[in-house]
């Protein structure tokens, strides 16, 4: 089974928009990450957030972290065209050594 | 710096075959992991390794076998290749754990 699940499963929105997707997850957490996948491509890292850290920012790219709700949020802000692609939460968990992964956001910014 | 390097990038097996998938990367990264990707859904974790000589199963490991006799390399084998094996494979690398993960650019398999 999946430890995170991300909402909403696609996105539609017009160039210059904000455009947010969330994770939820369902054990305890070492970090959380945040991937790319463009189609057809391999995944590229964007960002990780500590279990200890509420909030992190990366250029446009702003991630919360709530413990206590067990969720994830990915905010993408002035998006442009080129960020059209999935996005994925991962999960290390505090158990191991594993990553797992959601199901995904397909998101969509239309030019 | 090739990174995270996979090959075959495409393959077809019928039932019952066997194959390696390769996987190599040159970043001197102590993690490695296998993931599948079906469509619509995200990766799920076959196998991984915490350093050459290490390898313990994932969420998905029936069907498939690993080894990492050294650092740069970590194959993935199938032992008898069923459709429902039938999938985007990526394989992936990290420094110390499975945080920042290199992925490779995927392997596209088919079983008939």
């Amino acid at each position: 089974s999946q430890q995170g699940e991300e909402d909403p499963q696609a996105l539609s929105i017009q160039e210059g928009e904000n455009a947010t997707m969330n994770c939820s997850y369902k054990t305890s957490i070492n970090n959380l990450q945040w991937y790319r996948q463009n189609s057809g491509r391999g995944l590229v890292h964007l960002i990780l957030i500590r279990s200890n850290e509420r909030e992190k920012h990366s250029g446009r790219l702003r991630v919360t972290l709530d413990t206590s709700k067990k969720s994830s949020s990915l905010l993408i802000t002035a998006s442009r065209a080129a960020d059209t692609a999935s996005y994925f939460c991962a999960t290390h968990n505090n158990a191991g050594n594993m990553l797992t992964f959601g199901g995904g956001t397909r998101l969509m910014v239309k030019p | 710096n090739a990174g995270v390097t996979q090959t075959p990038k495409f393959q077809v097996l019928k039932t019952g075959q066997s194959m390696t998938l390769q996987c190599a990367q040159d970043m001197n990264h102590e993690y490695m992991s296998w993931y599948r990707q079906d469509p619509g859904m995200g990766l799920r974790l076959i196998h991984y390794s915490v350093g050459a000589g290490i390898t313990d199963q994932g969420e998905v490991p029936n069907g498939y076998n690993v080894s990492r006799s050294t650092t740069e390399d970590f194959p993935l084998r199938l032992l008898s290749a069923a459709p429902s094996q039938t999938s985007v494979y990526f394989c992936a690398s990290s420094y110390a754990g499975p945080s920042e993960a290199f992925f490779g650019q995927g392997t596209r398999l088919t079983v008939v």
